[in-house]
């Protein structure tokens, strides 16, 4: 299995307040994901990068901010948490962006109260 | 934007009989298409794939199967398995960016 690991797994929070989720993987894929998994609506992309500080964003972008310093790490960030932004967040990597295999983390489960 | 759908939110089947889980997508432009499956507590895991110049790809215990005439592709499991119980979830891969359905629970029942 990829070498994929997200942290924190679980994290509870209060409104307004700034989160970081942080996913790290050993397999140096150049691609590298994040999704939030909420029931009745599967994954839905958040943003994605396709290398070192080239991100782009996903189809629920707003509110979410990522960086990408190192092949590594990629990390999500929500400047202000929402209750609406309570889920399960799953990051992802690939080697290729044409491939269908991505290999997921964990997911980390945020509650924004 | 690519809309992935599933026919079934639920699907109980019996332990070894074959189980079909169906997906509809929405581009007809779509050529890549992908199954995962997520167990409780875990990450989706890949599965199979499918590429649109197919009709047919099978693995181990998995078939995948491909309409693109009417947008449509589904998996299936033969003799299921009680390991095999988790959401299956068909995915589009559309400019490097996968698109998920909604997922379909399977329980096997014993």
């Amino acid at each position: 299995d990829a070498g994929i690991t997200q942290s924190p797994r679980h994290k509870v929070t209060e409104t307004g307040t700034p989160v970081t989720l942080r996913c790290h993987q050993t397999e140096n894929h150049r691609y590298m994901y994040w999704y939030r998994q909420d029931p009745g609506h599967g994954l839905r992309l958040i943003h994605y990068s396709y290398g070192v500080k080239d991100t782009d964003k996903g189809e629920v972008s707003d509110g979410y901010s990522v960086s990408r310093s190192k092949t590594e790490d990629f990390l999500l960030t929500l400047e202000s948490a929402t209750s609406s932004q309570t889920s399960v967040y799953f990051c992802a990597s690939g080697l290729a962006g044409d491939t269908g295999e991505l290999f997921f983390g964990e997911g980390s489960r945020l509650t924004v109260l | 934007g690519e809309s992935v759908g599933l026919h079934l939110p639920t699907l109980s089947v019996q332990e070894g009989d074959n189980s079909i889980i169906n997906c509809a997508y929405s581009n007809s432009a779509s050529d890549y298409f992908i199954w995962y499956k997520q167990e409780s507590g875990k990450g989706p895991q890949f599965i199979i794939d499918i590429r649109s110049n197919m009709d047919k790809r099978q693995g181990q215990r998995v078939t995948v199967l491909l309409n693109k005439t009417v947008k449509h592709l589904s998996l299936q499991i033969a003799a299921t398995q009680p390991g095999d119980s988790a959401v299956y979830f068909c995915a589009v891969n559309n400019d490097y960016k996968l698109s998920f359905g909604a997922g379909t629970t399977v329980t096997v029942r014993a």
